[in-house]
C-alpha cells in the first residue's frame, strides 16, 4: 500500500521568500514521486519527478525537490517566491513496479499564497 | 502536438441520471487513467485502461465504468449519480512503458 501526506493544506509567504512545502511518503517498495501544480479551474501539471536517479530533482519554475529515503520525505522547495506560483500542489507517490504500476496516490494538496 | 482533452467542460445532472465523460489521450500515448478529485482534496484513481481493457481499479463502486477504444480515447460511465459524485473528473494518459502521466483539464460535474 501507498499513502502521502502533505503537512500543512495552507503557506502563505511574501514574494521572495523562500519556498517550502512538505511531502511524506510510505510505500512498500521503491517509489516514484511526483510533485504536480494545479492553478484555479485547471488540470494538473508536472513539476518534477524522481524515479531513483539523482535525489535532488530540478523541475520547471525554478522548483526542486529532496528524496531522503531515511525521512521518507520529498519535499517541495523554490529559493525565491513569485506572485505566479500561487496555486496549489500535489504531493502523489507511485510504485516503481508492481501491480499498482501507473496508479498515483495523491496528497491532500497545499494550497500556496503569495503575498506582495 | 495536442495534449490531453476532455469534454464536456461542465456537465449538471440530476441524482439518478447517468453520464458519460470523455477523454482523448496525448498523442502517442496508449494508456488511460481516470480521477475524482472532490472539492478541497487530492485526486482519487478510478481506473486505468490499456489495450481496450481495465487493467486496475481504485475504491469506486461497480456505478463507475469505463470504455477504451482503438484510438485510445477513452470514456468515464457513472451510474445512478449520487450527490456525492460532484467532482472535478481528471484523465490522464501515458506511455504503458513510462511511469509520467499528463493531465487534461478536468469535467466539472455537479449533480443537484
Amino acid at each position: 500500500a501507498q499513502s502521502v501526506t502533505q503537512l500543512g493544506s495552507h503557506v502563505s509567504v511574501s514574494e521572495g521568500a523562500l519556498v517550502l512545502l512538505r511531502c511524506n511518503y510510505s510505500s512498500s517498495v521503491p517509489p516514484y514521486l511526483f510533485w504536480y501544480v494545479q492553478y484555479p479551474n485547471q488540470g494538473l501539471q508536472l513539476l518534477l519527478k524522481y524515479t531513483s536517479a539523482a535525489t535532488l530533482v530540478k523541475g520547471i519554475n525554478g522548483f526542486e525537490a529532496e528524496f531522503k529515503k531515511s525521512e521518507t520525505s520529498f519535499h517541495l522547495t523554490k529559493p525565491s517566491a513569485h506572485m505566479s506560483d500561487a496555486a496549489e500542489y500535489f504531493c502523489a507517490v507511485n510504485n516503481a513496479g508492481g501491480t499498482s504500476y501507473g496508479k498515483l496516490t495523491f496528497g491532500q494538496g497545499t494550497i500556496l499564497t503569495v503575498h506582495p | 502536438d495536442a495534449g490531453v482533452t476532455q469534454s464536456p467542460t461542465h456537465l449538471i445532472k440530476t441524482r439518478g441520471q447517468q453520464v458519460t465523460l470523455r477523454c482523448s489521450p496525448k498523442s502517442g500515448h496508449d494508456t488511460v487513467s481516470w480521477y475524482q478529485q472532490a472539492l478541497g482534496q487530492g485526486p482519487q484513481f478510478i481506473f486505468q485502461y490499456y489495450e481496450e481493457e481495465e487493467r486496475q481499479r481504485g475504491n469506486f463502486p461497480d456505478r463507475f465504468s469505463g470504455h477504451q477504444f482503438p484510438n485510445y480515447s477513452s470514456e468515464l460511465n457513472v451510474n445512478a449519480l449520487l450527490l456525492g459524485d460532484s467532482a472535478l473528473y481528471l484523465c490522464a494518459s501515458r506511455l504503458a512503458v513510462s511511469y509520467e502521466q499528463y493531465f487534461g483539464p478536468g469535467t466539472r460535474l455537479t449533480v443537484t
